[in-house]
């Protein structure tokens, strides 16, 4: 079955350290997508991706980078320059920007908890 | 200014009522797109409609239904005969074709469907 998986579901850190979390499509989609979401705030876009080697910022993406080296691959990089970084983590994926009739096709979810 | 507002932050039914879930949005664009998430405990936000600004046509799909009014500016989402199954958060969200592509989401609306 084709679809996006994040791994780990849940994970911990200390404050101050660095902290990747996985996004794997087997869509074929060229568009990869980072929302951060929180209680009663809806879902914010930190980053997205429309190709491979290509990513550009969404609304929130201090302290957060990314990486887009295969189609299939879309990491997220919580870094120690983000004050607050407990939150749950979707990655979602699309068959291509720039038509906003694709709808975006998520995965379970990472939440990560920061001491 | 793209603005989503799910001014219900939470509802509770009991099993068999119907329930409808609100949500106006602000768009200058003629042309843009209007979508149903659902994400159930499990975290996945799930696609459940889309309907584009040229397309007033209500839809019923079983036990959903969605109205479409742009002269309010409202894309509402009613579940006919809900079933606790049905409790997760919904989400809508507009996409537009001008610009940087990019989906704006509402805070969604918690659905808790009692035995």
């Amino acid at each position: 079955d084709g679809g996006i998986t994040q791994s780990p579901k849940y994970l911990f850190r200390k404050e101050g350290q660095n902290v990747t979390l996985s996004c794997e499509q087997n869509l074929n989609h060229d568009a990869m997508y980072w929302y951060r979401q929180d209680p009663g705030q809806g879902l914010r876009l930190i980053y997205y991706s429309q190709i491979v080697n290509d990513f550009q910022k969404g609304d929130i993406a201090e302290g957060y980078s990314v990486s887009r080296e295969k189609k299939e691959s879309f990491p997220l990089t919580v870094t120690s320059a983000q004050k607050n970084p407990t939150a749950f983590y979707l990655c979602a994926s699309s068959e291509r920007t720039g038509t906003p009739n694709s709808p975006l096709h998520f995965g379970n979810g990472t939440r990560l908890t920061v001491t | 200014a793209q603005k989503v507002t799910q001014a219900q932050t939470e509802i509770s039914v009991v099993e068999k009522e119907d329930v409808t879930l609100d949500c106006v949005y602000e768009t200058r664009d003629t042309t843009y797109y209007l979508f149903w998430y659902k994400q159930p405990p499990s975290g996945e936000l799930v696609f459940l409609i889309r309907r584009n600004s040229f397309d007033e046509q209500n839809e019923i799909s079983g036990r959903y239904s969605w109205n479409f009014q742009k002269s309010t500016s409202s894309f509402n989402f009613t579940i006919t005969a809900s079933q606790v199954v049905d409790s997760a958060v919904y989400f809508c969200a507009l996409s537009k074709l001008s610009g940087t592509y990019k989906y704006i989401f509402g805070t969604g609306t918690r659905l808790k469907v009692l035995a």
